[in-house]
C-alpha cells in the first residue's frame, strides 16, 4: 500500500477554490487515487476517484500529472459546508485494507 | 453508489458490559468488511479484516479476545467489544465492498458507532 502524505490542515474562506495535494512516491501501476471526505462522528464519504490525468464530478475534480506521485483535489467555491477532513488514499480501495494518513483538516470561515 | 449501514450510531455501556456494533451492507453482498477505530481528532486506524465464513484477521496490537467479529453472512460483520472499559470509548467505522473485479476500487463506509463506556 502506497504511503501518503498531506497537509495537516488548511484555511480557506467561502467561495473560493481550495487545492489540496498528496504526495504518493511509492503508487503501484494498479493503484487508483481516492479521495474521502469526513465529518465529525460521521464514516468517510467518498469524493472522487481517478487513475490518471483529470476528473471531474459534480462536487470535485481531481488532477494526476503523468509520473502519477501526487494528486491534488480541487474545491470550487468553498462553502462552510466543506469545513471537514480530507483523506487521500492510494490503491485498489475496493478490497485491499486502508491505511489512512493524518488528513487535511480543512477549515472554511465566512 | 452502495449502502453499508451501522447499528447502534451511539451506545453508552457500564464497564465490565459486553457491546455488539453490526455492519449491514443494504444493496450489495460483501465477502469483506473492515473495521476500525478513530479517537477524537485523529484519522482512521484499521482494527481487522472480517471475511464471510471464515476467521477475521486482526492488525497487530488489537487483541482478538476483546474485539470479536463475526461475519457470518454477505451482509452482515458484527463486532462485538467484550468486557468493555473507558479506555475503548471510540468511534468505531466499518467499510465494504462489492463482490467483482469492476467493484474492487471503491469502499463504502458505515456512518459510525460512538461507544461510550461509563
Amino acid at each position: 500500500l502506497a504511503k501518503t502524505t498531506q497537509p495537516i490542515s488548511m484555511d480557506s474562506y467561502e467561495g473560493q477554490e481550495v487545492n489540496i495535494t498528496c504526495s504518493h512516491n511509492n503508487i503501484a501501476t494498479n493503484d487508483y487515487i481516492t479521495w474521502y471526505q469526513q465529518f465529525p462522528s460521521q464514516g468517510p464519504r467518498f469524493i472522487i476517484q481517478g487513475y490518471k490525468t483529470k476528473v471531474t464530478n459534480e462536487v470535485a475534480s481531481l488532477f494526476i500529472p503523468a509520473d502519477r506521485k501526487s494528486s491534488t483535489l480541487s474545491l470550487p467555491r468553498v462553502s462552510l459546508s466543506d469545513t471537514a477532513v480530507y483523506y487521500c488514499l492510494v490503491g485498489r480501495t475496493g478490497f485491499q485494507k486502508l491505511v489512512f494518513g493524518t488528513g487535511t483538516r480543512l477549515l472554511v470561515s465566512p | 453508489g452502495a449502502v453499508v449501514s451501522q447499528h447502534p450510531s451511539r451506545v453508552i455501556c457500564k464497564s465490565g458490559t459486553s457491546v455488539k456494533i453490526e455492519c449491514r451492507s443494504l444493496d450489495f453482498q460483501a465477502t469483506t468488511m473492515f473495521w476500525y477505530r478513530q479517537f477524537p481528532k485523529k484519522s482512521l486506524m484499521l482494527m481487522a479484516t472480517s471475511n464471510e465464513g471464515s476467521k477475521a484477521t486482526y492488525e497487530q496490537g488489537v487483541e482478538k479476545d476483546k474485539f470479536l467479529i463475526n461475519h457470518a453472512s454477505l451482509t452482515l460483520s458484527t463486532l462485538t467489544v467484550t468486557s468493555a472499559h473507558p479506555e475503548d470509548s471510540s468511534f468505531y467505522i466499518c467499510s465494504a465492498s462489492q463482490q467483482g473485479e469492476a467493484y474492487d476500487t471503491e469502499a463504502f463506509f458505515g456512518q459510525g458507532t460512538r461507544l461510550t463506556v461509563v
